[in-house]
Parts: structure tokens; C-alpha cells; sequence
């Protein structure tokens, strides 16, 4: 079983540069999620979506951009490198109706770093 | 807002003692409320949710948690610490009508042969 796959798992991006991480799920669920993770910080959510063709900004938006063209792909779009994009960034997905929560499951992870 | 607080950052215990890891949730109706596993280098693995009945809840690798609505409270716990239960532990909740997961921010756990 697949679940959540995030690609790449490491990259090296110079100050300035644009990228993307792809992230892919095979269980049909209709929420995504992309999270950062910073040493002592937790998991700060930068974007999420609902579904398809819907988006919606989490805590820490800033520097980047997402699309949900299908249910199955949820990229997310650094246009303009920073230092401060330094982290690892983790793509989740869960299966919700209505409002109820469900569990969240989450791919390996991307490392980031800027230099 | 809603949180979700863990107030240990570090915690430390001799393999075979046993565990209380705490996990406090700011007020709100209906939590949906999780605990998460990540060794290093790795993403998140569930060890255990809740979301309603038996406050008592049951886990993967002896785990265990309780809900405690009046202390706001689910705080996660294991008899027996083994070497290999060595990582960091996130306690999160899915917030209703906001469609979010909020994380804590961790406690990372250390295990002393």
C-alpha cells in the first residue's frame, strides 16, 4: 500500500530558486494537508484542502502556493527560496464527512535546505 | 484559537520504568483527539485516537491514553518502557468546523538502558 507519497525526500535549493514537492495519495481521501516541522516548533500547517479545486491557508502560508487539480495530488510551490523555508516539510491526508474529524496519515517527509 | 499544548519538551526514563507523556487541549466541543509516534528521519505514525466513548483507549505497542473532559486532558501512557520506544511524541486534535489538525509541539522521549 502506498498511502501518502511525497517527492523528493532532500533537496538542496539555492536563495531565489523555485520548487515543488509533489505529494500523492491513493486512498481516495478528500482532505490534504502540508505541514512544516521545525525543531521545538511542532507542526505548523501551511495550507489545506477540502477536496478538489479547494484550498484554504493554514498558519504559516507565506512563501508558498498549492493547487488540488484532483483529489489524488496536493503539490506545494516555494516561488522564491528563503533561508527561513529551511525544514521538513510533511504531506498528509485523512477522510472526513461532514464535520467529524478522522485519522491523519502522513508521508515520509521532504528536507529542504536553503542555502 | 483552539490548541493543543504539550508541556514537556524532554523527558527521560530507565527502559522498564513506566511512561506518562501530558497532552492538554484548550476548550471545544467534540474533540477528535490523536497521539503520533515519529523515530527519527520518519514521518508520523498513529499510536492511538479518540473520539468518543470508552475514555479509556487502547493503542498500538502497549499504549495506552485517557480522556478526561473535566482536565481537558489526554495523556498518554505505557507500563513498560522499552529502548525502542526511544522518539518523539506528538499529541494532536482535529478541530470541528475548521477541518484543521492542530499538533503540539512534541515531547521528545529518551530511554536510559
Amino acid at each position: 500500500n502506498a498511502g501518502v507519497t511525497q517527492t523528493p525526500k532532500f533537496r538542496i535549493l539555492k536563495i531565489g530558486q523555485s520548487m515543488t514537492l509533489q505529494c500523492t495519495q491513493d486512498m481516495n481521501h478528500n482532505y490534504m494537508y502540508w505541514y512544516r516541522q521545525d525543531p521545538g516548533m511542532g507542526l505548523k500547517l501551511i495550507y489545506y484542502s477540502v477536496g478538489a479545486g479547494i484550498t484554504d491557508k493554514g498558519e504559516v502560508p507565506n512563501g508558498y502556493n498549492v493547487s488540488r487539480s484532483t483529489t489524488e495530488d496536493f503539490p506545494l510551490r516555494l516561488e522564491l527560496a528563503a533561508p527561513s523555508q529551511t525544514s521538513v516539510y510533511f504531506c498528509a491526508s485523512s477522510y472526513s464527512q461532514g464535520n467529524s474529524g478522522n485519522t491523519i496519515y502522513f508521508g515520509e517527509g521532504s528536507w529542504l535546505t536553503v542555502v | 484559537a483552539q490548541s493543543v499544548t504539550q508541556p514537556d519538551i524532554h523527558i527521560t526514563v530507565s527502559e522498564g520504568a513506566s511512561l506518562e507523556l501530558r497532552c492538554n487541549y484548550s476548550y471545544g466541543a467534540t474533540p477528535y483527539l490523536f497521539w503520533y509516534v515519529q523515530s527519527p528521519g520518519q514521518g508520523l505514525q498513529l499510536l492511538l485516537k479518540y473520539f468518543s466513548g470508552d475514555t479509556l483507549v487502547q493503542g498500538i505497542k502497549g499504549f495506552e491514553a485517557e480522556f478526561k473532559r473535566s482536565q481537558s486532558s489526554f495523556n498518554l501512557r505505557k507500563p513498560s518502557v522499552h529502548w525502542s520506544d526511544a522518539a518523539e511524541y506528538f499529541c494532536a486534535r482535529f478541530t470541528s468546523g475548521t477541518y484543521k489538525y492542530i499538533f503540539g509541539t512534541g515531547t521528545r522521549l529518551k530511554v536510559l538502558a
